[in-house]
């Protein structure tokens, strides 16, 4: 089975940089997943990683550990849209398709 | 491009009622996986299907089934509802291979 933990809620000041950790267990690995969510919408995919280190992407970056079972997503220059829930997703090796098993989300609040 | 639809976009029925809900997945896309999302929780896989066969289950019991259609497009059937039921019932496409799953805005199922 799988087993993935993060933050329930996190507040930050408009500008400036988040940093959301995700850790997990699991009896097959087979690529972590950032998504975001705003409220009433549907997850829109962020970040892929699959192996080790850190993937940039605009504002947005994610870094993953195999090894400590362990990821971040990390979001800079903060803005008021950033505002939603973010989702860290494992996708298991062993499966025959692509199953995401989700963490409970990880909700951000932006102030200005 | 369409993107992936769901239908309806929110459904109320009583217990012990059964529901349809529907969804037609994005452009080129033939795998479909079916999400329940509790209140303020991430999102719980139900099933996936893929050459309209079911590929894997997550640990829903059997009220949960569904169905794939020779154009990709999917159903999820609920019967005998219960009040814990009540989610957001979201549908995400892929490619076979494909690591990212695009989801649709989902169905809002509350069950007075």
């Amino acid at each position: 089975g799988q087993n993935i933990d993060q933050p329930t809620e996190m507040t930050a000041t408009e500008g400036a940089i988040v940093q959301i950790n995700c850790t997990y267990q699991t009896s097959g690995f087979n690529g972590l997943f950032w998504y975001q969510q705003h409220a009433g919408e549907a997850p829109t995919f962020l970040s892929y990683n699959v192996l080790d280190g850190l993937e940039e992407k605009g504002r947005f970056s994610s870094f993953l550990s195999r090894s400590k079972g362990y990821s971040y997503l990390l979001l800079k220059e903060l803005q008021m849209k950033d505002s939603a829930s973010y989702l860290c997703a494992v996708r298991d090796l062993l499966a025959a398709g692509n199953k995401l098993t989700f963490g409970g989300g990880t909700r951000v609040l932006v102030k200005p | 491009d369409a993107g992936v639809t769901q239908s309806p976009t929110h459904l109320i029925k009583t217990r012990g009622q059964q529901v349809t809900l529907r969804c037609s997945p994005k452009s080129g896309h033939d795998t479909v996986s079916w999400y329940q999302q509790a209140l303020g929780q991430g999102p719980q896989f139900i099933f996936q299907y893929y050459e309209e066969e079911e590929r894997q289950r997550g640990n829903f019991p059997d009220r949960f089934s569904g169905h794939q259609f020779p154009n990709y497009s999917s159903e999820l059937n609920v019967n005998a509802l219960l009040l814990g039921d009540s989610a957001l019932y979201l549908c995400a496409s892929s490619l076979p291979r494909g690591y990212e799953q695009y989801f649709g805005p989902g169905t809002r199922l509350t069950v007075t």
